[in-house]
């Protein structure tokens, strides 16, 4: 089962509208890692994190890495429709090269 | 540059039966990882194969196999199939000059188990 918390599980809003969402942790991860799935689609890399405070920016997404190394959340500033998909959390450990493990995910739906 | 693709998109099989699904990954990228996605669920780490060896396993069976190819292609097996093995299934690459998590997964293979 998933061993990260993300919240909230969804989120409708309006278009222009900041978001946050963020994911929790009970075990240190020593990367976080954002990604977006859209409908019929794989999941694409937003943001990668890794050192414990990062703050990192990729257009209007920015992301942190907490201090404890327990959790992260993702920020979108001026949500625009295509904004819309699910957006997951992921956490890596050293030496566990790509086995990630994944939140629940947040579905965000923006009104025009 | 063309991306992971995976084939078949859909499938449908019965309980019981053996499935094989198929990726190719990225080009240059030799490291080639499968997930499983239940539907409303984030993935789940499957196994990782580098060099066609696996080198790293998630909490699945041992039905659940794979092979990786000299061309870094890889193949995921199932048998044995279980009602709830019905779930998108995703194929990732990276390469060795990506940070550790940097996946470009492909679009999924579609399984349901009847």
């Amino acid at each position: 089962g998933q061993q990260l918390n993300q919240s909230p599980q969804s989120m409708f809003i309006q278009e222009g509208e900041d978001v946050s969402m963020n994911c929790t942790s009970s075990s240190i991860f020593n990367t976080w890692l954002w990604y977006k799935q859209d409908p019929g689609e794989g999941p694409v890399l937003l943001i990668a994190l890794y050192k414990a405070g990062e703050l990192t920016s990729n257009g209007r997404l920015t992301a942190q890495f907490g201090i404890t190394r327990k959790d992260s959340f993702l920020n979108i500033s001026a949500s625009i429709p295509s904004d819309v998909g699910i957006y997951f959390c992921a956490g890596a450990r050293n030496n566990a090269g790509n086995m990630l493990t994944f939140g629940g995910g947040t579905r965000l739906m923006v009104k025009p | 540059e063309t991306g992971v693709t995976q084939s078949p998109t859909h499938l449908i099989k019965t309980r019981g039966q053996q499935v094989t699904l198929r990726c190719s990954s990225q080009s240059g990228h030799n490291t080639v990882s499968w997930y499983q996605q239940a539907l409303g669920q984030g993935p789940q780490f499957i196994f990782q194969y580098y060099r066609e060896e696996e080198n790293g396993r998630g909490n699945f069976p041992p039905r659940f196999s794979g092979l990786q190819f000299p061309n870094y292609s890889s193949e995921l097996n199932v048998n044995a199939l279980e009602l709830d093995d019905s779930a998108l299934y995703l194929c990732a690459s990276s390469s060795g000059g990506r940070g550790p998590g940097e996946l470009f997964f492909g679009e999924g293979s579609r399984l349901t188990v009847l």
